[in-house]
C-alpha cells in the first residue's frame, strides 16, 4: 500500500518559474527522501530529511517538513527543461514501526516544465 | 565506478511461468532492495537483503523470494507467473541496513502475457 499522497497528480510550468509538490504520510517517520524519476527508469536520489529537521536546501531544491501535519513540500526554483520527470516522496518509518527498514514510495508527481 | 546493474532490461514471460532477475550494488554498498513499480504509481516494497538475509519484507506473496549472494549481488525469483506481475522491478542499494539515498539500477521490464 502507499503511504504517501503526493499533491497535485501533474503540473505544468513554463522554464524560470518555481515548482511546488507536497506529500503527505501517515504514519510516524524516521526520515522523508525525494527522488527523481525519468522516462519510468531508475529513481535518482535528490535530498533527505530527517524527522527532526524542518528544512532543508540542496541546490535550487528546497525540502521542508511538517511531522505535526505529518506532510513535506519540495520546491525546485528557477525550473529548466530538464526538469521535467515525475518526483517521488518516500517515507521511511521510526525504529519498531511497521515501516522501518523499507521505503515507502508516494504515487509521485508529474512535471513538465515547458521551454 | 559502476552504478547499480540490472538485468535483463526487458523480458517477456507467460502466465505460470517463472522468472529470476538479477542485480549486481554499486561499488561499496551491500544491501540490496527490490521494488515492483506498476504503470503510474510509486515503486513498492518487496524485500530487503543484507548480509545475505532477507531482513524486511513487504506485502508481497511467497511467490516473490530472492537471494544474496557474499558479493552482495542478488537475485529476485517469482514464481507462477500472474498477469498482475508485469510491472517494472527495480534494484536499490545501500550501505548498512539504512535506507539513505538508496542508489537505483534502471530496472527490469516484465511483462506477463
Amino acid at each position: 500500500s502507499q503511504q504517501g499522497e503526493e499533491d497535485p497528480q501533474a503540473l505544468s510550468i513554463q522554464e524560470g518559474e518555481n515548482a511546488t509538490m507536497n506529500c503527505s504520510y501517515k504514519t510516524s517517520i524516521n526520515n522523508l527522501q525525494w527522488y527523481r524519476q525519468n522516462s519510468g527508469r531508475g529513481l535518482v536520489h535528490l535530498i533527505l530529511i530527517r524527522s527532526n529537521e524542518r528544512e532543508k536546501h540542496s541546490g535550487r531544491l528546497r525540502v521542508t517538513l511538517d511531522t505535526s501535519k505529518k506532510s513535506s513540500s519540495l520546491l525546485i526554483t528557477a525550473s529548466r527543461a530538464a526538469d521535467t520527470a515525475s518526483y517521488f516522496c518516500a517515507t521511511e518509518g521510526g525504529a519498531g514501526g511497521t515501516s522501518y527498514g523499507k521505503l515507502t514510495f508516494g504515487q509521485g508527481t508529474i512535471l513538465t516544465v515547458h521551454p | 565506478d559502476a552504478g547499480v546493474t540490472q538485468s535483463p532490461t526487458h523480458l517477456i514471460k507467460t502466465r505460470g511461468q517463472q522468472v529470476t532477475l538479477r542485480c549486481s550494488p554499486k561499488s561499496g554498498h551491500d544491501t540490496v532492495s527490490w521494488y515492483q513499480q506498476a504503470l503510474g504509481q510509486g515503486p513498492q516494497f518487496i524485500f530487503q537483503y543484507y548480509e545475505e538475509e532477507e531482513r524486511q519484507r513487504g506485502n508481497f506473496p511467497d511467490r516473490f523470494s530472492g537471494h544474496q549472494f557474499p558479493n552482495y549481488s542478488s537475485e529476485l525469483n517469482v514464481n507462477a507467473l500472474l498477469l498482475g506481475d508485469s510491472a517494472l522491478y527495480l534494484c536499490a542499494s545501500g550501505r548498512g541496513a539504512t535506507n539513505e539515498k538508496l542508489f537505483f539500477g534502471s530496472g527490469t521490464q516484465l511483462s506477463v502475457l
